[in-house]
């Protein structure tokens, strides 16, 4: 059974600082990783979708990166924001069964002005 | 439409009432997929259409729960005989394709609370 886990579950860090963001998951056997991002009260958006034959990508502030044999990805946001507060969500796409998404519970980040 | 749209975006349902959730995904999109999320966790999967056809409906809970999408556009998600414990934001997404690669793209969701 895939098991997909953040840490932490919570972080608060001052403004303009890098941060980093973890997920793992359990089997590797996966198509690929998608990172969320979720408001409060609002839908999830898709940040960044890593295939399983890349190692990482990026978006204007944001790089994600996958290290499928050690069932890891992590994800960086460099200068961190404000506006960059949300709880961000990790999910993966297993071969095995490819129409379910599973998601890990998430880290909630907050950016201190 | 722009976004996959979802409505009622707040319901209060009284226990042992039915409701009935509505999907509206992104035009021309095929797959559908429905999750559930409950208070501080991630979401958790529900069930997944290939046009008209489900595919897969290994996350619903219990017989309580049934989902449609007859012309493989609109979907709706009802849940029969609600119980205080189906309380959660039912969230709906969609994908251009069928091919696993593409991005998923959610809904704002459905906010159900049963009293």
């Amino acid at each position: 059974k895939q098991e997909v886990t953040q840490i932490p579950a919570a972080l608060s860090v001052p403004e303009g600082e890098n941060l980093v963001l973890n997920c793992s998951f359990t089997d590797s056997a996966i198509y690929n990783l998608q990172w969320f991002r979720q408001d409060p009260g609002k839908g999830l958006t898709s940040l960044l979708l890593i295939q399983s034959s890349q190692r990482e990508q990026t978006s204007g502030r944001l790089n994600a990166s996958l290290d499928k044999s050690s069932g890891r990805s992590t994800l960086y946001i460099a200068a961190s924001q404000p506006g960059d507060s949300a709880t961000y969500l990790c999910a993966v796409r297993r071969y095995s069964s490819a129409s379910k998404i599973i998601f890990g519970s998430g880290t909630r980040l907050s950016i201190r002005p | 439409g722009a976004g996959v749209s979802q409505s009622p975006r707040y319901k209060v349902a009284k226990r042992g009432q039915d409701v009935a959730l509505r999907c509206d995904p992104i035009s021309g999109h095929v797959s559908l997929f429905w999750y559930q999320q409950a208070l501080g966790q991630g979401p958790e999967f529900l069930t997944y259409f290939q046009n008209e056809a489900q595919l897969d409906k290994s996350g619903l809970p219990s017989d309580r729960f049934f989902a449609e999408r007859p012309e493989g556009s609109v979907s709706t998600l009802k849940i029969q005989r609600t119980q205080q414990e189906d309380s959660a934001v039912y969230l709906c997404a969609s994908s251009l394709a069928r091919h696993n690669g593409n991005t998923i793209y959610f809904g704002e969701g459905s906010w159900l609370t049963v009293v």
